[in-house]
């Protein structure tokens, strides 16, 4: 069974106080990872997707990497704008059904200024 | 370019009557998604369209869940009777094809009474 675990549940930061948050994936055929970001009372916002291990990507603050088992989001200094949840979500193999798509349960992240 | 549009964004009903949710993705978006997100967790999937037909519905409570999307584009899923436990976001995403990121919809934030 596919299945995605973040970590931490949430976390508190000062404004600049750098940080990553991680994604566990335990996947039949990795296709894509995804990482959103969901403000209160709004949809996921997509941030990256990955493919492979090894790829890094990023955007302002924010820098996601990919290993054979995990993801990490690193957010350089970051800013209170920055405060939300973070969803990560994998795209596997689903034999009949093709793919199948599973979210983590997400970490709340807070950035105090 | 304008994003996946839902509607309504809350209601409010009491258990066992029903009610209906609407979705209009991003246009040429031929994949079609509907998840369920509980407070403090990920979205979890409910059905996947590839244009009007349903192609994963596995999760889907059949006995009182329903979904539609007729000629590939809007999509309707409905809950008949609800039940006190269905209280919840459901998410609508859409993606141009099988592959690369979804988009999601601001949600319906259902309370049954």
């Amino acid at each position: 069974e596919d299945q995605v675990t973040q970590s931490p549940e949430a976390l508190r930061l000062q404004e600049g106080e750098s940080s990553s948050l991680n994604c566990s994936y335990t996947v039949s055929g990795l296709r894509g990872l995804f990482w959103y970001r969901q403000d209160p009372g709004k949809g996921p916002e997509f941030l990256f997707t990955l493919y492979s291990a090894g790829e890094e990507k990023e955007k302002e603050r924010l820098k996601a990497t990919l290993t054979k088992k995990e993801s990490f989001l690193h957010i350089t200094a970051p800013k209170p704008e920055d405060s939300a949840t973070y969803l990560c979500a994998v795209q596997a193999w689903a034999g009949n059904y093709g793919q199948n798509f599973v979210f983590g349960p997400g970490t709340r992240l807070s950035v105090l200024p | 370019e304008a994003g996946v549009v839902q509607s309504p964004r809350y209601k409010i009903i009491e258990k066992k009557q029903p009610v209906a949710f609407w979705c209009n993705p991003i246009s040429g978006h031929n994949t079609l998604y509907w998840y369920l997100q509980n407070l403090g967790q990920g979205p979890e999937l409910l059905i996947r369209y590839e244009n009007e037909e349903a192609v994963d519905d596995s999760q889907l409570p059949k006995d009182r869940f329903s979904a539609e999307r007729l000629k590939g584009v809007d999509s309707t899923l409905k809950i008949q009777p609800a039940e006190l436990g269905d209280s919840a976001v459901y998410l609508c995403a859409s993606r141009i094809d099988s592959g690369g990121e979804q988009f999601f919809g601001p949600g319906t934030r259902l309370t049954v009474l």
